[in-house]
């Protein structure tokens, strides 16, 4: 039971650049979420799932597009990577609600650096 | 809205005391409240959460946490530090609809020999 993994660990961009994080889980989790760390501001919802084809915003979703067409994978998207978007990136699963009493698993998250 | 509040954003405790990380919430109704810690490098793991019942919630590592509706507090402590326990550790709460966990800033916890 791998759990929650993430794709890439590391990522520099080039300012315009795309590219896709990845997020797959194996605990057969309805609710998926991605979140941004930055120093001081704690974890912050980017976008969230609760289920296939079901998505919707969090707190900062302004340049990420994310989509979820299987259980498992939950991709997030960059689609002109500006510097601002230089952040620690974490995927999460749980089995319900993320806001309710279920348990969130955390990815060890990737680190984007974008020049 | 719902907000999070850890006034520490660091604290240094020596190996074998006591330790106590506050955090303060912000919410209408009783929360969905939660610990999490991050080692360095790492995601972040679930320490305890509380959403109903005795409002001393035990949870793994050897953590508690008190839930304190009066004072809108959810403080999470530790008998005897340990040095593995340098970390950061981050309070959160349920957003009620049940969609979203906000998180706070975090505490930076080092620990002296």
């Amino acid at each position: 039971n791998a759990g929650v993994t993430q794709t890439p660990k590391f990522q520099v961009l080039k300012t315009g650049q795309s590219m896709t994080l990845q997020c797959a889980q194996d605990m057969n989790h309805e609710y998926m979420s991605w979140y941004r760390q930055d120093p001081g501001m704690g974890l912050r919802l980017i976008h969230y799932s609760v289920g296939a084809g079901i998505t919707d915003q969090g707190e900062v979703p302004n340049g990420y597009n994310v989509s979820r067409s299987t259980t498992e994978d939950f991709p997030l998207r960059l689609l002109s990577a500006a510097p601002s978007q230089t952040s620690v990136y974490f995927c999460a699963s749980s089995r319900g609600l993320a806001g309710s009493t279920d348990t969130q698993y955390f990815g060890p998250g990737t680190r984007l650096t974008v020049l | 809205a719902q907000s999070v509040t850890q006034p520490d954003i660091h604290i240094t405790v020596s190996e074998g005391a006591s330790l106590e990380l506050r955090c303060n919430y912000s919410y209408g109704a009783t929360p969905y409240l939660f610990w999490y810690v991050q080692s360095p490098g790492q995601g972040l793991q679930l320490l305890l959460k509380y959403f109903s019942g005795d409002t001393l919630v035990q949870g793994i590592k050897g953590f508690e946490a008190e839930f304190k509706r009066s004072q809108s507090s959810f403080n999470l402590r530790k008998p005897s530090v340990h040095w593995s326990d340098a970390a950061e550790y981050f309070c959160a709460v349920g957003d009620g609809g049940g969609f979203k966990t906000i998180f706070g800033a975090g505490t930076r916890l080092f620990v002296k020999a």
